[in-house]
C-alpha cells in the first residue's frame, strides 16, 4: 500500500459541468500521475507531476487539466466535461526517479451523460 | 511509434496449465518492460519486469521472455491458478522516465 487515495471512487455528471478528482498520498513522493483506463485502450497517460507545481502534459491531455500545489495533492479537472471523458482514472505514483514502479490508487469512475 | 501491441485480448486456461500473453513494440529506445496485474475494482500493481539485457527473467511462477531482435517480449505463468484470474497489461519506457505506454491488457480467466 502506497498511501494512495483517489476520491471520488464515483461519480457521475452531466456534459459540460466541471470535475475534479483528487489523489492524495501520504508518503511525500515527487512523481505523480493521472491515467485513463478505456476497454483496448490499456492505461494512457493523461499529465504527470515531478514536483509541486510541476506538470507536463501525457498522451491524452486535451480537455484536462492539473495542479499541484502541495507534494500530497494531485488534482485533474474536466473543465466541461464530454461524454468521450466517461472512463475509469487512476493515479499513481512513483518512488523515485531511479525506479520503473508505478503505485497506483484503487480508481476513480467517472460517467458522463 | 509509441504504440505496445499485447496479445491475445482474452485467454482462458485450466488449472495447471500455462498462460502466455504476447507483447511486441516498435520504439527501439525502450528499455525498460514492465508487466501489471490488475484485479476486478483495483488498481494495476507490478507483476515482473525486465530490461533487455537479458533474455529471460523469472520470479516463482512469473517468467519473462524477452527477445530483442524482434522487438517482442511475453509473459508465462506456469502453474496457472484460478486466483492468477485477472486483466495483465504489458509496457514499456525509456529508462524509468515519465511516459510509460502500456498495451491494451489481455484478460486472463483460469478455469477450477
Amino acid at each position: 500500500d502506497a498511501g494512495i487515495t483517489q476520491s471520488p471512487r464515483h461519480k457521475v455528471t452531466e456534459t459540460g459541468t466541471p470535475v475534479t478528482l483528487r489523489c492524495h498520498q501520504t508518503e511525500n513522493h515527487r512523481y505523480m500521475y493521472w491515467y485513463r483506463q478505456d476497454p483496448g485502450h490499456g492505461l494512457r497517460l493523461i499529465h504527470y507531476s515531478y514536483g509541486v507545481k510541476d506538470t507536463d502534459k501525457g498522451e491524452v491531455s486535451d480537455g484536462y487539466s492539473v495542479s499541484r500545489s502541495k507534494t500530497e495533492d494531485f488534482l485533474l479537472t474536466l473543465e466541461s466535461a464530454t461524454s468521450s471523458q466517461t472512463s475509469v482514472y487512476f493515479c499513481a505514483i512513483k518512488q523515485g526517479a531511479n525506479t520503473g514502479e508505478l503505485f497506483f490508487g484503487e480508481g476513480s469512475r467517472l460517467t458522463v451523460l | 511509434q509509441q504504440q505496445v501491441k499485447q496479445s491475445p485480448q482474452s485467454l482462458i486456461v485450466q488449472k495447471g496449465g500455462i498462460s502466455i500473453i504476447n507483447c511486441a513494440y516498435e520504439n527501439t529506445a525502450f528499455d525498460y518492460f514492465p508487466w501489471y496485474q490488475q484485479f476486478p475494482g483495483k488498481g494495476p500493481a507490478l507483476l515482473i519486469a525486465i530490461r533487455p539485457d537479458v533474455s529471460e527473467k523469472k520470479e516463482g511462477r512469473f517468467t519473462i521472455s524477452f527477445n530483442k531482435s524482434a522487438k517482442q517480449f511475453s509473459l508465462h505463468i506456469m502453474d496457472s491458478q484460478p486466483g492468477d484470474s485477472a486483466t495483465y497489461f504489458c509496457a514499456a519506457s525509456i529508462g524509468y522516465g515519465q511516459n510509460f505506454v502500456f498495451g491494451p491488457g489481455t484478460r486472463l480467466s483460469v478455469l477450477p
